[in-house]
């Protein structure tokens, strides 16, 4: 198993450009997470899904986007990227009785 | 509402000493608490969940409802100890389950 993968590990962007950040997770898990991460202020939940077709809002949600079309892929989207986007962004994955297994990380430059 | 607080963003000790790294919650269902670890620029990795009841690393710890608490506790801190640590709470709204963090304390443990 790959586990939960995330693509690209770097990337940077100008303002006003859109781009979408990738993860995949090949352990038929249900539950998939967005956070973004940020000095001081720990990871922060963006969107998150129970199940394909499936979607929710987090507790930072502006300025992203969320689709849920296959059990394995959970895509983030950038419509209009702002410096505050500027992040480290990480998704996780999970099934009923073990923990979240989260990707690498991808790291976000937004200039 | 889920809330993760973990009181003290930075914790140093000396190796060979007892370490603790505090948490509390607010969550009104059951909760399902866990605590991450992250080494330098990696990715998070599960330490401790509440309802296995493990022990990994020699780091304990216990869910105290009264209290509200999940503290992480090692009796010897080790160097390679040092890294930042989130406690994390999983709980149901609406149908729908997510995971939350607190924002993390950085363990350092000195020579």
């Amino acid at each position: 198993n790959a586990g939960v993968t995330q693509t690209p590990k770097f990337q940077v962007l100008k303002t006003g450009q859109s781009m979408t950040l990738q993860c995949a997770q090949d352990m038929n898990h249900e539950y998939m997470s967005w956070y973004r991460q940020d000095p001081g202020m720990g990871l922060r939940l963006i969107h998150y899904s129970v199940g394909a077709g499936i979607t929710d809002q987090g507790e930072v949600p502006n300025g992203y986007n969320v689709s849920r079309s296959t059990t394995e892929d959970f895509p983030l989207r950038l419509l209009s990227a702002a410096p505050s986007q500027t992040s480290v962004y990480f998704c996780a994955s999970r099934t009923v009785g073990v923990g979240y297994t989260f990707g690498s990380g991808t790291r976000l430059t937004v200039v | 509402a889920q809330r993760v607080t973990q009181p003290e963003k930075l914790l140093s000790v000396f190796k060979g000493a007892p370490v603790e790294l505090k948490c509390n919650y607010s969550y009104s269902g059951s909760p399902e608490l866990f605590w991450y670890v992250q080494y330098s620029r990696q990715r998070l990795q599960l330490l401790l969940r509440h309802i296995s009841r493990e022990s990994i690393k020699g780091f304990t710890a216990d869910l105290n409802k009264g209290e509200t608490s999940f503290h992480l506790k090692k009796p010897f801190a080790q160097e390679e100890d040092s890294a930042m640590y989130y406690c994390a709470l999983s709980g149901t709204q609406g149908g729908s389950e997510k995971l939350v963090f607190g924002k993390g304390t950085k363990l350092t443990v000195n020579p």
